[in-house]
């Protein structure tokens, strides 16, 4: 069984600041990890796939960084702006399965 | 922009009753997934779809539920009778990718939200 976690559940973040939350996973037969944004009430939006240890990707102020060694990613923020709340899922594909975690769900104060 | 389309939005039922959700993938996907979310978790994935075929159908309750996509275009996730505990959100996803192994991005439609009375 594949545990996937993500750390912090929940968290807030004053409108400006950055932030960052982990997603942890075995790291035998890893293959992908997705990071997925999931706005309320809206589809869950594809951020990165990446594939290879040490991968690090970036999109406008968000960007993600890949350890497969030791089961590990990094999604960061730099600067929150409201349309950043959202819930954040990881989603290892490992042995042919994709695996959501249970997600970390940002909420940016103004 | 092609998106994958989902319905109903919503649906509520009583236990017992039988429910029907529907999924249009992506033109030219061969992959179709069906999720379900439950508050508080992450998607989790009943039934996967290459083109007509189940590839992977492992955590589908399969005495309540049953999926198909018979023309390896469009699917339907029937759950027949409907129980309290199976009130969450219903997703379908859809990607290029052929076959099990596959990093392909999948494309996720809006959801069905269940609730069962």
């Amino acid at each position: 069984i594949l545990n996937v976690e993500q750390s912090p559940q929940s968290l807030h973040v004053q409108e400006g600041d950055s932030t960052n939350f982990t997603c942890s996973f075995p790291s035998s037969n890893f293959y992908a990890l997705h990071w997925y944004r999931w706005e309320t009430a809206k589809s869950p939006e594809a951020l990165f796939v990446m594939t290879l240890n040490g991968d690090e990707k970036k999109k406008g102020r968000i960007s993600a960084t890949l350890n497969t060694k030791e089961g590990y990613s990094y999604l960061y923020i730099k600067g929150s702006q409201p349309e950043d709340s959202a819930t954040y899922l990881c989603a290892p594909n490992r042995d042919d399965k994709i695996i959501f975690g249970k997600g970390t769900r940002l909420h940016i104060l103004p | 922009e092609a998106e994958v389309a989902q319905s109903p939005r919503y649906k509520i039922t009583e236990k017992s009753q039988a429910v029907a959700f529907w999924c249009d993938p992506i033109s030219g996907h061969a992959t179709l997934y069906w999720y379900r979310q439950i508050l508080g978790q992450g998607p989790e994935l009943l039934v996967q779809f290459q083109d007509e075929s189940v590839v992977d159908d492992s955590q589908l309750p399969k005495d309540r539920f049953s999926a198909e996509r018979l023309k390896g275009v469009d699917s339907t996730l029937k759950i027949q009778p409907a129980e309290l505990g199976d009130s969450a959100m219903y997703l379908c996803a859809s990607s290029l990718g052929s076959g099990r192994r596959s990093y392909n991005e999948q494309f996720f439609g809006p959801g069905t939200r269940l609730t069962v009375l």
